[in-house]
């Protein structure tokens, strides 16, 4: 059974710009969370996602976003890009909502914004 | 604010000496707790976890960890580590509520195991 998908796996951005990145699930597990990693504050939970719903979501500010599309690909978009944006920004899957189950994570997305 | 505090940010160790990882958290409610791996180069994968029951998770690759709900702690423990057990160690927990879940990690430890 293949694994949590991510892409792209490196990113650079410019400070102000936009970027979209994307995560497929395992076959079968519908429910996403996004994290963000950072040496200054860790693992950092941004959003869960279940049946193309957010269940719950982390202390970011509204210029981070998400959304699940049917086949429970998920998608996070960060507009208006900070310096202190850059991390690296993992996605995890499981098969139950809540968060109540083992996470299957992907490798990240590392993002730099300069 | 809920919040999960691991005592040690980097443990060196010889090989076939015992492991404790510390994790303490604070949230008064219905917890899931959890440990995470991440070896060099690769995902973060799940060690053990603890949901209800008995308090002692026995995990992979010989990991235990014991739940203490009057000390809010979830300690990490390994009787003789390897040098292949070389990674850093996540404590989470899925602090529950009507709200669905959210998980929150420690800061991470370094085990680093010398040969």
């Amino acid at each position: 059974k293949a694994g949590v998908t991510q892409t792209p796996r490196y990113l650079i951005k410019t400070r102000g710009q936009q970027v979209t990145l994307s995560c497929s699930p395992i076959s079968g597990h519908r429910s996403v969370s996004w994290y963000q990693q950072t040496p200054g504050q860790g693992l950092q939970f941004l959003f869960e996602y279940f049946s193309e719903t957010q269940r719950n979501k982390g202390n970011f500010p509204g210029r981070f976003s998400g959304r699940q599309f049917s086949n429970s690909r998920s998608e996070m978009n960060v507009s208006t890009l900070e310096l202190g944006d850059s991390a690296l920004y993992l996605c995890a899957s499981s098969l139950l909502p809540g968060l109540a189950d083992e996470q299957y994570f992907g490798p990240g997305t590392r993002l730099t914004v300069t | 604010a809920q919040s999960v505090s691991q005592h040690n940010h980097h443990v060196i160790l010889s090989e076939a000496a015992s492991l404790e990882l510390g994790c303490n958290y604070s949230y008064g409610g219905t917890v899931n707790l959890f440990w995470y791996v991440q070896y060099p180069g690769q995902h973060l994968q799940l060690l053990l976890k603890y949901f209800s029951g008995d308090p002692l998770v026995k995990g992979i690759k010989g990991f235990e960890a014991e739940f203490i709900k009057s000390k809010f702690s979830f300690n990490l423990r390994k009787p003789s580590v390897q040098w292949s057990d070389t990674a850093e160690y996540f404590c989470a927990v899925n602090a529950l509520s009507n709200q669905g879940g959210k998980l929150i990690f420690g800061q991470g430890t370094e085990l680093s195991v010398k040969p």
